[in-house]
Parts: C-alpha cells; sequence; structure tokens
C-alpha cells in the first residue's frame, strides 16, 4: 500500500522558485506514476504533471510547460516538483499523488495523495 | 474557470439520496471514464469513484457514480453527517491530452 509524505509549508517571495518533495513508501517506487494537483485557496483542483520513474520522463499541463520541473530520485523513492517565476497566483496547497498505470499508460485517477504542502507567494 | 461543470453546492437531509452532476464535452467525459474525489474540510482529496462507476476497497456502496454522453452523476444514499464535503469530478482530456476537474460541488446535510 503506497503512502505519499510531502515536505513542509514554503513561504516565497515573487519570482523565486520553490521545490516540493514527495517521498513514496510502501511500494515499488520505480512502477507508479506520481502526479502533481494543486488547489488554490477556496478553488478547485488543477493538474500540473507527471513523471513515471520508470521511464524518468515527465509530462506537463500545457499551463505549466517552462515553468514546472518534475523529478523523480528512485535511490530514494522522492518525486519533486518545481515552480519557478512565482506569482501571487500560485499561492496554493500543491499535492503529489499517485495516478493510476495501466501498464505504461496513465488513466488520470490519483490514489493516494499526500497531505498536501502550502505555498505562500507573498513579498 | 474549470474544464468540467458541477453545481457548486448540494444539500439533503440525513437519510435522503442527493445526486450531483458534472458536465463536459465529446474531449473528455465523451471518450473517456469518469473519477470521483470527496475532499473532507482540511484534508486531501480521496478518491471515490473510478472508471465510471468503480468503487476502490473501503468506499461504502451508499456512493454510486454514472456516465451517460458527455455527462457523469455522483449519487449518494443514505446521507450521513459525514458526507458533508466538496466533491470533484475529473476526466482525461483527449485535447489537453491530460486529467482535467470539476470545480466542485460542496454538499450539505441540513
Amino acid at each position: 500500500q503506497v503512502q505519499l509524505a510531502q515536505s513542509g509549508a514554503e513561504v516565497k517571495k515573487p519570482g523565486s522558485s520553490v521545490k516540493v518533495s514527495c517521498k513514496a513508501s510502501g511500494g515499488t517506487f520505480s512502477s507508479i506514476a506520481i502526479s502533481w494537483v494543486r488547489q488554490a485557496p477556496g478553488q478547485g483542483l488543477e493538474w500540473m504533471g507527471r513523471i513515471i520513474p520508470l521511464l524518468r520522463i515527465p509530462n506537463y499541463a500545457q499551463k505549466f510547460q517552462g515553468r514546472v520541473t518534475i523529478t523523480a530520485d528512485k535511490s530514494t523513492s522522492t518525486a519533486y516538483m518545481e515552480l519557478s517565476s512565482l506569482r501571487s497566483e500560485d499561492t496554493a496547497v500543491y499535492y503529489c499523488a499517485r495516478e493510476h498505470l495501466m501498464g505504461a499508460t496513465p488513466m488520470g485517477w490519483f490514489d493516494p495523495w499526500g497531505q498536501g504542502t502550502l505555498v505562500t507567494v507573498s513579498s | 474557470q474549470s474544464v468540467l461543470t458541477q453545481p457548486p453546492s448540494a444539500s439533503g437531509p440525513p437519510g435522503q439520496r442527493v445526486t450531483i452532476s458534472c458536465s463536459g464535452s465529446s474531449s473528455n467525459i465523451g471518450d473517456n471514464t469518469v473519477n470521483w474525489y470527496q475532499q473532507l474540510p482540511g484534508t486531501a482529496p480521496k478518491l471515490l469513484i473510478y472508471s465510471n462507476n468503480q468503487r476502490p476497497s473501503g468506499v461504502p456502496d451508499r456512493f454510486s457514480g454514472s456516465k451517460s454522453g458527455t455527462s457523469a452523476s455522483l449519487a449518494i444514499s443514505g446521507l450521513q453527517s459525514e458526507d458533508e464535503a466538496d466533491y470533484y469530478c475529473a476526466a482525461w482530456d483527449d485535447s489537453l491530452n491530460g486529467p482535467v476537474f470539476g470545480g466542485g460541488t460542496k454538499l450539505t446535510v441540513l
């Protein structure tokens, strides 16, 4: 049973970058997909991208292309999401979640989720 | 503006049955399966229904999902106070090549 534990809250200045980690335990890290989903205060959910550690190739939502980098370290079973050029609208809770795979094809549904990491962007 | 459309709120008394709708298009719901998530206040979302109508282990059978054309519905029967939460629908979008979500429906148990 995979469990995901995320790094702690961050406060960042506009224009800077943030890197959030997501450590997996209880499963085979290489054979799963890790997606990142964010939720702005009082708002809905927004998919940012994913990585399949076995393939090491990330996929990004069009909206975040060029600003987000998702990586995975198989040696520590940890995935990372780095978001650059931060602006106030990036203030949100960032979740990692295991995305179900059929073979190597992501199926677009997520279970389980990490506990979330609040990133606040403020001058 | 979310890609999938949900009503912002729904409500019902304990014991009643309530349904939450989710409307999309041919590039998402029309061509792919629908998933539902429950988010209790202050917690991470939890998978409730996947592949239109499948319940993960541990989800009570009071929760059920269905899909028809470019719309889907989540039904909750025998409403309980602990069902008060936000509910999100989601589906793969072929045009965006990724998962998309509805804006969420806040369920209140009266």
